[in-house]
């Protein structure tokens, strides 16, 4: 893992979809995740994605990954007032697990 | 999955002395990390901690400040030398699977 990127801020409606991007640049990362931290809680793993794959879904998440561009997506359907969070991509690689900025998504009800 | 469990979850300590976080997990994991997050900003990584040899340190942390042990494949702890009010932060721990990546709850350490 080495720089990762993210936006910082996204508000959104109550039961409309949230998209949160990221970019890295390690080449060598082998795996990709999404956290979630809740004011004043620890890190909780939401989902993550293998290097070799393009999308995976898991339930109301679902996970793009353009190696190509080394972009990585999380899209939270049917978002919900306890979807308010930070949410931080990591990529691990060269034995390193390092972190994006994160970006805080705000649900309105 | 692995469960971990991170000690003592906070404390306040006087400058100039050092404190020693331990973080137990409940299963043998691949890797562990330590990381340090100020509030409102992300997580960075400070080490490496390596079972039976010297930690792997991030630019900017050094062993000296920030000694790390590893005895077995369970267990890390992190030291935080010679503080200063600089070092308030929170201090978590990270344990790799494999695959995943799972975080104790953190020490949030306030230097006084």
């Amino acid at each position: 893992g080495e720089d990762v990127e993210q936006s910082l801020f996204l508000s959104v409606r109550e039961g409309d979809s949230s998209v949160i991007n990221c970019t890295y640049t390690d080449s060598s990362s082998t795996y990709l995740y999404w956290y979630k931290q809740e004011p004043g809680a620890g890190l909780q793993l939401l989902t993550y994605i293998f290097s070799n794959m393009d999308m995976k879904q898991d339930q109301r998440l679902t996970v793009l990954l353009n190696k190509k561009d080394k972009h990585l997506s999380l899209r939270i359907a049917d978002t919900q007032t306890g979807d308010s969070a930070i949410y931080f991509c990591a990529d691990y690689g060269n034995n390193r697990l390092a972190f994006g900025k994160g970006n805080q998504v705000v649900v309105i009800p | 999955s692995a469960v971990i469990s991170q000690k003592p979850s906070r404390d306040i300590c006087q400058r100039g002395t050092s404190l020693t976080i331990q973080c137990q997990v409940d299963s043998q994991v691949t890797m562990m990390f330590w990381y340090r997050q100020q509030p409102g900003q992300s997580l960075t990584l400070i080490a490496t901690a390596n079972q039976g040899s010297e930690a792997t340190y991030e630019s900017g942390f050094v062993i000296d400040k920030f000694p790390i042990s590893r005895p077995n494949l369970t267990f890390s702890t992190l030291t935080v030398s010679n503080m200063s009010p600089e070092d308030s932060s929170i201090y978590l721990c990270s344990a790799w699977t494999g695959t995943e990546a799972f975080f104790g709850q953190g020490t949030r350490l306030t230097v006084v």
